[in-house]
C-alpha cells in the first residue's frame, strides 16, 4: 500500500509570514507530486506540481522536492487569510500496465491569523 | 467553460435504495476517476477509467459500480447503499493516465447521506 503522510494540523501562521507544509511518501519510485488546496466543503484545486528534485516557484508558492529523502514541501510566502484551507499532497505512481495512480495524503489544515 | 459536473450535489437516501451519481466532463479527457472523502481518511479512489469501456477498481471499490459508455460520462452506481457509504464524493478527470499524470480536475462534489 502506497502511503502519503501529512501532519493534520492545524498549522497556524500570522498574516504575512511563511507557511511551510510538509509531506512524506513511501514509494521510492514515485515520479510526480502535486499540491492541492481545498476549502471547506469545496473540491480540491491544483496549486502546483513538481517532477524534479529541487525547488519550483509560482508566485507566492514554492514546491520543494527531495526524492532521496522521499519528502516534498510547499512554502507559502506572505500568507494571507484567504490561504486558510486544507492542503493536500498527492503522489503519482505506476500501477499495473500503463495505468498510473494518484494517492492523496489526509491534508494539513492551515490557518492564517490576522 | 472547461469543467467537471456532478449531479446531484446533495442526496439523502435510505439503505438499499439504488442510486446513481452522474459525472460529466467537457474537456475530452480520457481518464476519469471517482473518489470518496471521509474525515481523517483523506481522498480514496473508488474506481477509475482509462477510456471508453475500460474501467478498473481503485482502493475502495466494494459496494460501487461504474460504467464508461461515452467518453464524457462516468456515472457511479450504488446498487444497495449502506450507511457506511455516507460520504463526500468527487469525480475527477485528466487528459490521459500517463505516468507523469496531467492535472486532475475535480467536480464540485456530491454529499451523500444514507439513513
Amino acid at each position: 500500500q502506497k502511503e502519503v503522510e501529512q501532519n493534520s494540523g492545524p498549522l497556524s501562521v500570522p498574516e504575512g509570514a511563511i507557511a511551510s507544509l510538509n509531506c512524506t511518501y513511501s514509494d521510492r519510485g514515485s515520479q510526480s507530486f502535486f499540491w492541492y488546496r481545498q476549502y471547506s466543503g469545496k473540491s480540491p484545486e491544483l496549486i502546483m506540481f513538481i517532477y524534479s528534485n529541487g525547488d519550483k516557484e509560482d508566485g507566492r508558492f514554492t514546491a520543494q522536492l527531495n526524492k532521496a529523502s522521499q519528502y516534498v514541501s510547499l512554502l507559502i510566502r506572505d500568507s494571507q487569510p484567504s490561504d486558510s484551507a486544507t492542503y493536500l499532497c498527492a503522489v503519482n505512481w505506476r500501477d499495473t500496465g500503463t495505468a498510473s495512480k494518484l494517492t492523496f495524503g489526509t491534508g494539513t489544515r492551515l490557518q492564517v491569523t490576522l | 467553460e472547461a469543467q467537471v459536473t456532478q449531479n446531484p450535489r446533495y442526496l439523502i437516501t435510505v439503505t438499499g435504495k439504488k442510486l446513481t451519481v452522474t459525472c460529466s466532463q467537457n474537456m475530452n479527457h480520457e481518464y476519469m476517476s471517482w473518489y470518496r472523502q471521509d474525515p481523517g481518511l483523506g481522498l480514496r479512489q473508488i474506481y477509475y477509467s482509462m477510456n471508453v469501456e475500460v474501467t478498473d477498481k481503485g482502493d475502495v471499490p466494494e459496494g460501487y459500480k461504474v460504467s464508461r459508455k461515452e467518453k464524457r460520462n462516468f456515472p457511479l452506481i450504488l446498487e444497495s447503499p449502506s450507511p457506511n457509504q455516507t460520504s463526500l464524493y468527487f469525480c475527477a478527470s485528466s487528459l490521459t493516465s500517463g505516468y507523469l499524470q496531467e492535472t486532475q480536475y475535480f467536480g464540485p462534489g456530491t454529499r451523500l447521506l444514507v439513513l
